[in-house]
């Protein structure tokens, strides 16, 4: 079936730094696709999300690119906090199916 | 609004219990989804709901069923407990519009089943 990946399972980064978290798809008919960042003991919080019609999207302290050509995704986060250090989660959605990938943990170091 | 509420938070069962996950949202959305999430793993679609009374398969149905008699409400039933069932169960809602898709999660439902 169809399915989400990611590039990188865990991500260390120092505070203050930016962090790149990384996800590829496959579904080339998905025309939305979210980030989530989900705490230990929490279910998932929205971060940011994109259509495909999109291929960069800012919010506060985060940026999603889109590379529809290559099917990838990426979350960028500017100045790395330690609240940041959680699991994130892309997701690819395609008329009422939402598929996830994996998930980064990201680790943010002192 | 109280967002997405699930109950119970934990559970345990043994092997051929049965249990209803109970999930409400306040938020008048139409969509409803249930996912399961396995220890360091992505979530998986189990069932989802575009209204009162009409539910569809998600990618990991066996094993579950679910209903949705009013907008509020989506109860996921596990008749048959089995331990491939221990996981964390997510609820969501969305309110589907011309541009907006996002899901709203509840806290999850630990299930544990000996």
């Amino acid at each position: 079936g169809e399915s989400v990946g990611l590039h990188l399972p865990t991500l260390s980064v120092q505070e203050g730094d930016n962090s790149i978290i990384n996800c590829a798809y496959s579904n080339s008919a998905s025309d939305y696709f979210i980030w989530y960042k989900q705490e230990s003991g929490k279910g998932p919080q929205f971060i940011i999300d994109i259509r495909s019609n999109m291929d960069k999207r800012q919010g506060q302290r985060v940026t999603v690119l889109l590379n529809k050509t290559v099917k990838h995704l990426s979350l960028q986060i500017a100045a790395t906090q330690p609240g940041d250090s959680a699991v994130y989660f892309c997701a690819e959605s395609y008329g009422q199916n939402f598929v996830f990938g994996p998930g980064t943990r990201l680790s943010v170091l002192p | 609004n109280a967002g997405v509420t699930q109950t119970p938070k934990f559970r345990i069962l043994k092997i051929g219990q049965s249990m209803t996950l109970q999930c409400t949202q306040d938020m008048n959305h139409n969509y409803m989804y249930w996912y399961r999430q396995d220890p360091g793993m992505g979530l998986k679609l189990i069932y989802y709901s575009v209204g009162a009374g009409i539910t569809d398969k998600g990618e990991v149905p066996n094993g579950y069923n679910v209903s949705r008699s009013t907008t509020e409400d989506f109860p996921l039933r596990l008749e048959l407990a089995a331990p491939s069932q221990t996981s964390v169960y997510f609820c969501a809602s969305s309110s589907k519009t011309g541009k907006d898709n996002e899901q709203f999660f509840g806290p999850g439902t630990r299930l544990t089943v000996l």
